[in-house]
């Protein structure tokens, strides 16, 4: 069974466009997070959700805007798509107040602006 | 200053070498440190975990963590060529929903067989 995972895993559009990309945890986490991969594999967070409240916006352009429908899923919209939005974008989810508070990684939605 | 600093790669080694990967943060309020392991395409997997002064050894792995000097270290032995991937250092701040998890840019680390 996959942890968290996320959709697509691939895609490719044109400047201007507007995209979603989708993510499911099935851990049972309290808390679900956004990360932007750039070239230079530099992983930098830009949301976190606690029970669907946004707890952590970090300076994200508002082109981007996360939706959580419930705890188990947490989107990214993108609109007026630019070239600079290149990069890996990664879903995780966490167990706020566990032992570890450790973060669970999606493989990643490698997004490509023409 | 970024945060958290990760010393630059990539690094590569023969099979069983001693690697050594290094961070070093400037913020005293990170409370928890982690190294995440990275393979090609793939997401982040979290290696190890520590909160305290010392070291802490899983396998071939030991996270050493010194606080009043605010430098972490993961230490490889015997490396195989299954450890070449990208080793990022990780530290959370905050509590509760609050808290954030910080990387280091990462090494990308390549084992020779």
């Amino acid at each position: 069974d996959t942890a968290v995972s996320q959709t697509p895993k691939y895609l490719v559009t044109q400047m201007g466009n507007d995209k979603s990309i989708k993510c499911e945890q099935n851990l049972g986490h309290d808390t679900m997070y956004w990360y932007k991969q750039d070239s230079k594999k530099f992983l930098k967070i830009m949301f976190s959700y606690n029970n669907k409240e946004l707890i952590i916006n970090e300076t994200v352009p508002n082109r981007f805007s996360p939706k959580s429908p419930d705890k188990a899923h947490l989107n990214l919209h993108i609109n007026s798509l630019e070239l600079g939005d290149s990069a890996v974008y990664f879903c995780a989810s966490s167990q706020v107040g566990g032992s570890t508070d450790t973060q669970y990684f999606g493989p990643g939605t490698r997004l490509t602006v023409l | 200053q970024k945060e958290v600093e990760q010393d630059p790669g990539p690094l590569s080694v023969p099979e069983g070498a001693i690697v050594s990967l290094n961070c070093t943060y400037s913020n005293s309020a990170f409370q928890y440190f982690m190294w995440y392991r990275q393979y090609s395409r793939k997401g982040p997997e979290l290696l190890m975990y520590t909160y305290s002064s010392g070291n802490k050894e899983d396998g071939r792995f030991t996270a050493q963590v010194d606080k009043s000097s605010k430098y972490i270290s993961l230490f490889i032995r015997d490396s195989q060529p299954s450890d070449s991937a990208t080793y990022l250092c990780a530290m959370i701040r905050g509590t509760g929903a609050n808290s954030k998890l910080t990387f280091g840019k990462g090494i990308t680390l390549s084992v020779r067989p």
